[in-house]
């Protein structure tokens, strides 16, 4: 099973949106609606920031938003901050015999 | 509130095999599903596989098959990881995560592991 691909790295001024994209394929992204995406700072865990395509667990800013459209998911920041600054990975369910595959990360910097 | 605290730092020699343990508080760890999921130095993640504790089944990815074993001990509350073989490119953190449908959170500390001789 492949990685999902994202781009490499994103950025963009405080204020601003950023989307990063997340590609798979019918037999993980785009055959499931269990797509999530995590927030890693440099030397921390992962946090969730988007589950099942486009929810957002409690706590999470609604700036952060989740949408697919076939085998692409992806992940808008709006109104760009300082703190937002980080890795991404987006997720997805591939089925009961693979399970579970990330994307290869993308890289947000805010100028 | 479910927390996750892992044990702590290893250094192995390749061939040998290493064994992370992820201790549960909060909610009930039965109803939970723990995944492991891994990373490299400066490389993205890459689930290894999960256990339903209520059940003890696990499952594992096929890149792990027969190299990685995952258990749980209800009685403790505690999730144990365990890789054997390991070879230099096994060097990672190694992390626990509450698992939902599609989803992981929350995410323990990380345990890194260094494969060295």
């Amino acid at each position: 099973q492949s990685a999902l691909t994202q781009p490499r790295s994103v950025s963009g001024s405080p204020g601003q949106s950023v989307t990063i994209s997340c590609t798979g394929t019918s037999s993980d992204v785009g055959g499931y609606n269990y797509v999530s995406w995590y927030q890693q700072h440099p030397g921390k865990a992962p946090k969730l920031m988007i589950y099942d395509v486009s929810k957002r667990p409690s706590g999470v800013p609604d700036r952060f938003s989740g949408s697919k459209s076939g085998n692409t998911a992806s992940l808008t920041i709006s109104g760009l901050q300082a703190e937002d600054e980080a890795d991404y990975y987006c997720c997805s369910y591939a089925g009961s015999y693979t399970s579970y595959v990330f994307g290869t990360g993308t890289k947000v910097t805010v100028l | 509130q479910v927390q996750l605290v892992q044990s702590g730092a290893e250094v192995k020699k390749p061939g040998s095999s290493v064994k992370v343990s992820c201790k549960a508080s909060g909610g009930t760890f039965s109803s939970y599903t723990i995944s492991w999921v891994r990373q490299a130095p400066g490389q993205g993640l890459e689930w290894m596989g999960r256990i339903i504790p209520i059940l003890g089944i696990a499952n594992y990815a096929q890149k792990f098959q027969g190299r990685v074993t995952i258990t749980a001990d209800k009685s403790t509350s505690t999730a144990y990881m365990e890789l054997s073989s390991l070879r230099s490119e096994d060097t990672a953190v190694y992390y626990c995560a509450r698992a939902g449908d599609g989803w992981f959170d929350p995410w323990g500390q990380g345990t890194l592991v260094t494969v060295s001789s």
